[in-house]
């Protein structure tokens, strides 16, 4: 079992939904969790962490933690095609380390 | 600028050369974080530094591969005796002390090996 699960898509989305981003993970020690974008050929840009159950909202973005069912999620309101690209979830582990997912290509269509 | 700063933005190297990755942390930022990126894979870790500690190197190969981060200077991710295998996309990321944990990357050195 991988520490750290994502769909890998590509999820599609119309111009102004709302993107839907889920992953799992293995370690129910885990604390900490990161949100982090990626455009093909650069490097990860953070987005989001979150540290406690429930949700956390910036701007368009909303991170969701369920420690329970260890999942946390991203959603996008108002998909914009900027915003297409591939979404890392990252894990803190020991030493701080980030135990990253394969991350989810999200498409959005004009 | 005060983000993370890596050198080269590209290096090509053939089999057998070495490779030098230099990695500068954001100002104030005294943890360095390695990662790679092959192609077509996730992110992986490689190596967790503080100056002139290696905190956490459990990511990384046995063997050709090592890393520093001196006292004064950057941070450095060195691969001897380069194969095709090593080419990929090495990420630097650093963080503050304490706090929320969260890291940044630097854009990162693509590394050919041909």
């Amino acid at each position: 079992q991988k520490e750290v699960e994502q769909n890998s898509g590509p999820l599609s989305v119309p111009e102004g939904a709302i993107a839907s981003l889920n992953c799992t993970y293995s370690d129910r020690g885990s604390q900490s969790f990161f949100w982090y974008r990626q455009y093909s050929g650069k490097s990860p840009e953070l987005i989001m962490f979150i540290y406690s159950n429930g949700d956390k909202e910036d701007g368009r973005f909303t991170a969701q933690l369920n420690k329970a069912s260890q999942y946390v999620s991203l959603l996008i309101r108002d998909s914009q095609p900027s915003d297409s690209a591939t979404y890392l979830c990252a894990v803190r582990g020991n030493t701080g380390k980030l135990i990253f997912g394969q991350g989810t290509t999200l498409q959005v269509k004009p | 600028n005060a983000g993370v700063m890596q050198n080269p933005r590209h290096l090509v190297r053939r089999r057998g050369q070495e490779a030098r990755l230099r990695c500068s942390p954001m100002k104030g930022h005294s943890h360095v974080y390695w990662y790679r990126q092959l192609p077509e894979e996730g992110l992986k870790f490689m190596v967790y530094l503080q100056k002139e500690n290696i905190i956490d190197e459990s990511g990384m190969p046995k063997e050709r591969f090592s890393a520093e981060f001196p006292k004064e200077g950057p941070s450095i991710l060195r691969i001897q005796q380069v194969v095709r295998g090593d080419s990929a996309a090495y990420f630097c990321a650093s963080r503050t002390s304490g706090g929320t944990y969260e890291q940044y990357f630097g854009p990162g050195t693509r590394l050919t090996v041909t």
